[in-house]
């Protein structure tokens, strides 16, 4: 079976400051790993994904995210935070049939 | 060109009424599914389709049921409308079945509120 959990519902950093959104998977088979960002009223936007070519892996708007296996993570970050990255952002992990299971969410506020 | 489009955007109804909530994506996807969106922003999914052929169909009570009339669109039609149906619905494409490192697209999701 597949799960992802993300700690902390809500994150709020600084303006310019490291942003860090927590995921740690479960999985039975090697995962295949997103995260998804959600701007109000909105639908869910890729920011990046994971699919075992390099660990790292860079996405848009200056977002990246490291799969560690040993440590069943996937955290996104971004080094220096900026007010248009207020939004929620969700993890992911695949299962059969390319079937998502979503984390809980992660609300980030960036203070000004 | 939207890639994946929703209507209505807001639907307000009353309940034991049935509503409609249609989806069509553009991008030649086999793949389509429904998702619902709770309160607290919990995204489950609910149908999945590919090729009009169901593959994916969770525990979701019998008065949604998801049609499918050709590969670019995907309709869940709800009977009997309860409090509890009050969600956003997000409607997603993806390349293929089984692909699993495929991204999934989204659709600007439809906010369903029963009174």
């Amino acid at each position: 079976a597949q799960s992802v959990t993300q700690l902390g519902s809500h994150v709020s950093v600084s303006e310019g400051a490291l942003v860090l959104l927590r995921c740690n998977y479960s999985s039975s088979v090697p995962p295949y790993l997103f995260w998804y960002v959600q701007y109000p009223n909105q639908g869910l936007q890729l920011l990046l994904k994971y699919t075992s070519a390099a660990t790292l892996v860079k996405g848009i708007n200056g977002f990246e995210a490291e799969f560690k296996k040993s440590e069943t993570s996937f955290h996104l970050t971004k080094p220096s935070a900026h007010m248009s990255d207020a939004a929620e952002y969700f993890c992911a992990v695949t299962g059969t049939g390319n079937q998502f299971y979503f984390g809980t969410g992660t609300s980030l506020t960036v203070i000004p | 060109d939207t890639a994946v489009s929703q209507t209505p955007k807001y639907l307000v109804t009353q309940m034991g009424n049935d509503k409609s909530i249609k989806c069509e994506q553009n991008l030649g996807h086999d793949t389509m599914y429904w998702y619902k969106q709770d309160s607290k922003k919990f995204l489950k999914i609910m149908f999945s389709y590919n090729n009009k052929e169901l593959i994916i169909n969770e525990t979701v009570p019998n008065r949604f049921s998801p049609k499918s009339p050709d590969k670019a669109h995907l309709n869940l039609h709800i009977n009997s409308l309860e409090l509890g149906d009050s969600a956003v619905y997000f409607c997603a494409s993806s390349p293929r079945s089984g692909g699993n490192s495929d991204t999934q697209y989204f659709g600007p999701g439809t906010r369903l509120t029963v009174l």
